[in-house]
């Protein structure tokens, strides 16, 4: 059974860091892209990014690009988002996301890990 | 990188069909077969309904259809079942190798 399980959530004021961990099973982690995705309280989805199976691509949306690095140890079948100069507009639940085909969907989701930035 | 644009609310009563749009330009939705829908019900995960454009995930019902016309992608439920109640999302891969989710449909069973 596919799992992905993320941590490292929390309340961060803004302008702090975060990392979150995203720990796959159940499937060869380092044959797939992977995504960070995030929702907003009562908002819609958004893509934040997303990391070739090697690691040599990496892609942003333009709100967190030069703040927000996304990375993965497949050895530890691990994927990270490190979350620099966070912002109020980046409270939301973070979800991990294992794309298929050729990396143009989003096949297994984990239940996501809640970031509040406030003072 | 705009959100794709999806009517707010659709609603239908049981057994009745329903379509959900999801409109971008020829840079996301109209220039790649990489449609993608997703359901969500309250306080879970999405879940994969549709993929590139019109094929099912193994385990989804067949009453899931997906099409695509021109910048405009479409999902159809037919036999709505109150279990349907749920928000959808479409994504699309764009020219900038990102993806981007459209704007969400909350789907009501009357």
């Amino acid at each position: 059974e596919v799992q992905l399980v993320e941590s490292g959530g929390g309340l961060v004021q803004p302008g702090g860091s975060l990392r979150l961990s995203c720990a796959a099973s159940g499937f060869t982690f380092s044959s797939y892209w992977m995504s960070w995705v995030r929702q907003a309280p009562g908002k819609g989805l958004e893509w934040v990014a997303n990391i070739k199976q090697d690691g040599s691509e990496k892609y942003y949306v333009d709100s967190v690009k030069g703040r927000f690095t996304i990375s993965r140890d497949n050895a530890k079948n691990s994927l990270y988002l490190q979350m620099n100069s966070l912002r109020a507009e980046d409270t939301a639940v973070y979800y991990c996301a294992s794309a298929g085909g050729s990396g143009s969907y989003y096949q297994h989701w984990g239940q996501g890990t809640l970031v509040t930035v406030s003072s | 990188q705009s959100a794709l644009t999806q009517p707010a609310s659709v609603s239908g009563s049981p057994g009745q069909s329903i379509t959900i749009s999801c409109t971008g330009t020829s840079s996301d939705v109209g220039g790649y077969n990489y449609v993608s829908w997703y359901q969500q019900h309250p306080g879970k995960a999405p879940k994969l309904m549709i993929y590139d454009v019109s094929n099912r995930p193994s385990g989804v019902s067949n009453r899931f259809s997906g099409s695509k016309s021109g910048n405009t992608a479409s999902l159809t439920i037919s036999g709505l079942q109150a279990e349907d109640e749920a928000d959808y999302y479409c994504s699309s891969y764009t020219s900038s190798s990102t993806h981007v989710f459209g704007t969400g449909t909350k789907v009501t069973v009357l």
